[in-house]
């Protein structure tokens, strides 16, 4: 069974504060990572996918590194606002298919 | 392009009665996906197509569940007869995933609300 971990759980932070994530998955049989940002009652958004082990990826004040040999990516935003208040999910796909997995998500919430 | 539009956003239905959901992928993705989303087990992948071939449904819950994709722009995922443990919010995503396009990830719709009373 293939099994996606995400830490914390939620996590609540004050305005200006930089907080990183964690994403967890299965090191054999990689083929991609994807972050998604799902604010409240909306659709979850593509942030990254990254697919080679020590990719960094950078959007604005996000970013994002993977490894893939010991299978955790992780998710930093450096000076929260409170507009990146939402939920941020990790995926894994697994080669050989596209059945990608998702994480059940860590809830960030920044303090004005 | 519009993105991946779903309808209707909400249904309210009677247990028992059929529920057809509807997705039109973006134009040039031959990837799609429907994705159920619940609060004890989150986002969980039901059935995916690839040029509108069938390629896993084993995510699918039992046989009240049904999806089809009879062209590139249009998926259909039927629930017959519908029970209230059903209830949740069911999203279609589309995506052109290949390694040359692995940048894209997935466009998600703005899902189905499915309430069964």
């Amino acid at each position: 069974i293939l099994n996606v971990e995400q830490s914390p759980q939620s996590l609540h932070v004050q305005e200006g504060d930089s907080t990183n994530f964690t994403c967890s998955f299965p090191s054999s049989n990689f083929y991609a990572l994807h972050w998604y940002r799902w604010e409240t009652a909306k659709s979850p958004e593509a942030l990254f996918v990254m697919t080679l082990n020590g990719d960094e990826k950078k959007k604005g004040r996000i970013s994002a590194t993977l490894n893939t040999k010991e299978g955790y990516s992780y998710l930093y935003i450096k000076g929260s606002q409170p507009e990146d208040s939402a939920t941020y999910l990790c995926a894994f796909t697994p080669a050989g298919g596209f059945k990608t997995i998702f994480g059940a998500g860590t809830r960030l919430f920044v303090k004005a | 392009d519009a993105g991946v539009i779903q309808s209707p956003r909400h249904e309210v239905t009677e247990m028992g009665q059929e529920v057809t959901l509807r997705c039109k992928p973006i134009s040039g993705h031959d990837y799609l996906f429907w994705y159920r989303q619940t609060m004890m087990r989150g986002l969980e992948l039901l059935i995916y197509f690839n040029n509108n071939v069938p390629i896993d449904d084993s995510g699918m819950p039992e046989d009240r569940f049904s999806a089809k994709m009879p062209n590139a722009s249009f998926s259909t995922l039927k629930i017959q007869p519908s029970e209230p443990r059903d209830s949740a919010v069911y999203f279609c995503a589309s995506s052109p995933f290949s390694r040359d396009s692995a940048n894209y990830g997935y466009t998600f719709g703005s899902g189905t609300r499915l309430t069964v009373v």
